[in-house]
């Protein structure tokens, strides 16, 4: 199956600096990415959809000015952690679409776990 | 009400056994209906994929889903060692955003 490459894996930082997550489709162009945010033992939520060439669509209580998504390129967005605090220790994940049909065409990056001192 | 409902466990069994993982939903609308894997710290995989009511098998694998009753399940034949991860079911929306069930997080023992 095509690969999404997620990147880093984790990061520890400081409270109050920024922290910047990448998200790369390998072997295919995504004209859509999606990101999710995952606590312990919860499932994922999902945070905003990342559409190349335009503003990300955020979800209801997440908020845009904290969590800024670039998706600059068929094959990459950024998620950026603005003021990172340690309540937004969490495993970041995202998705990306291949092709624009069936959500079979649904692939996941490994995850970034955040941890914020 | 949550839109996608599962039970977390944990449940655990026996090598060999048969696994039998459920997911309600209460938005009749949907369509597309997923089961995803999920190891410790890793992204979901996606196992199987159905769009209308019946069964689809892959492998170990079968997927079920009941559109009357709004019922999705999983199951696992043979069931490994290996097999031993969480299992989050997920409903499309529009434009392939996804909704997660919790998660139901499966042991299967040697």
């Amino acid at each position: 199956g095509a690969v999404v490459s997620q990147h880093p894996s984790w990061v520890i930082c400081k409270s109050g600096t920024s922290v910047k997550i990448e998200c790369r489709s390998l072997d295919f162009q995504a004209t859509t990415m999606f990101w999710y945010r995952q606590f312990p033992k919860q499932s994922l939520m999902l945070m905003a959809t990342s559409n190349e060439g335009s503003k990300a669509t955020y979800e209801q209580g997440v908020e845009k000015d904290k969590f800024l998504i670039n998706h600059a390129s068929l094959t990459l967005s950024t998620l950026t952690v603005t003021s990172a605090h340690p309540e937004d220790s969490s495993f970041y994940i995202c998705s990306a679409r291949q092709g624009v049909a069936t959500n079979e065409k649904l692939f996941f990056g490994s995850g970034t776990q955040l941890s914020v001192l | 009400q949550k839109e996608v409902e599962q039970d977390p466990g944990p449940l655990s069994v026996p090598e060999g056994a048969i696994v039998s993982l459920n997911c309600t939903y209460s938005n009749s609308a949907f369509q597309y209906f997923m089961w995803y894997r999920q190891y410790s710290r890793k992204g979901p995989e996606l196992l199987m994929y159905t769009y209308s009511s019946g069964n689809k098998e892959d492998g170990r694998f079968t997927a079920q889903v009941d559109k009357s009753s709004k019922y999705i399940s999983l199951f696992i034949r043979d069931s490994q060692p290996s097999d031993s991860a969480t299992y989050l079911c997920a409903k499309e929306t529009s434009g392939s955003r996804l909704t997660f069930g919790e998660g139901t997080q499966l042991t299967v023992n040697p």
